[in-house]
């Protein structure tokens, strides 16, 4: 059983582009993320819901927006994709503030 | 501090070494550190979700422990192994602010076989 799963895996797409990336929780956590891995590695956060709540939602463009329709699912929607949005996105839940678990990353190309 | 600072930024031992590194993290409102491992094309794992002042946790020959009045964390590995070799990420959690966790930029372990 996948406890944090997210589709597809691999993305590559043209400029332009609106794609979406889905993920699903199994695990009954009641706070879901979106995190952005830069080119240094570096782990950046995007977006947190809290049981369907938008709790964080940091500096990205509007071109992103997140879309929670139960605890257990975040979709993230990418409108008029750029060159820039080239990176690995993580999706991961947590329950209480405990540790994260994470998705197993989707790599998005645009070209 | 208000980042999060881990030390060393990489590091390279030979297996059966043991090592530790540093995690320095904003002490004033101070709810949780968590340590993750991090292989590379994976996704980052839990080690340890520490809260208390003091308190050391365990998970093989990976020990972690937590000083929240200075603001540091220390994670060792007994006797390093090869498929230890991975970057290790340590996260800040600060009460009020919204579960945001602040992260690290890591320190990249390599061990020589």
């Amino acid at each position: 059983d996948t406890a944090v799963s997210q589709t597809p895996k691999y993305l590559v797409t043209q400029m332009g582009n609106d794609k979406s990336i889905k993920c699903e929780q199994n695990l009954g956590h009641d706070t879901m993320y979106w995190y952005k891995q830069d080119s240094k590695k570096f782990l950046k956060i995007m977006f947190s819901y809290n049981n369907k709540e938008l709790i964080i939602n940091e500096t990205v463009p509007n071109r992103f927006s997140p879309k929670s329709p139960d605890k257990a699912h975040l979709n993230l929607h990418i409108n008029s994709l750029e060159l820039g949005d080239s990176a690995v996105y993580f999706c991961a839940s947590s329950h209480l503030g405990y540790g994260y678990t994470f998705g197993s990353g989707t790599r998005l190309t645009v070209v | 501090i208000l980042n999060v600072e881990q030390s060393p930024q990489s590091l390279h031992v030979q297996e059966g070494d043991s090592t530790n590194f540093t995690c320095s993290f904003p002490s004033s409102n101070f709810y949780a550190l968590h340590w993750y491992r991090w292989e590379t094309a994976k996704s980052p794992e839990a080690l340890f979700v520490m809260t208390l002042n003091g308190d050391e946790k365990k998970k093989g020959r990976i020990s972690a422990t937590l000083n929240t009045k200075e603001g540091y964390s220390y994670l060792y590995i007994k006797g390093s192994q090869p498929e230890d070799s991975a970057t290790y990420l340590c996260a800040s959690l600060r009460a009020g602010n919204n579960r945001k966790l602040i992260w690290g930029l890591g320190t990249s372990l390599a061990v020589n076989p």
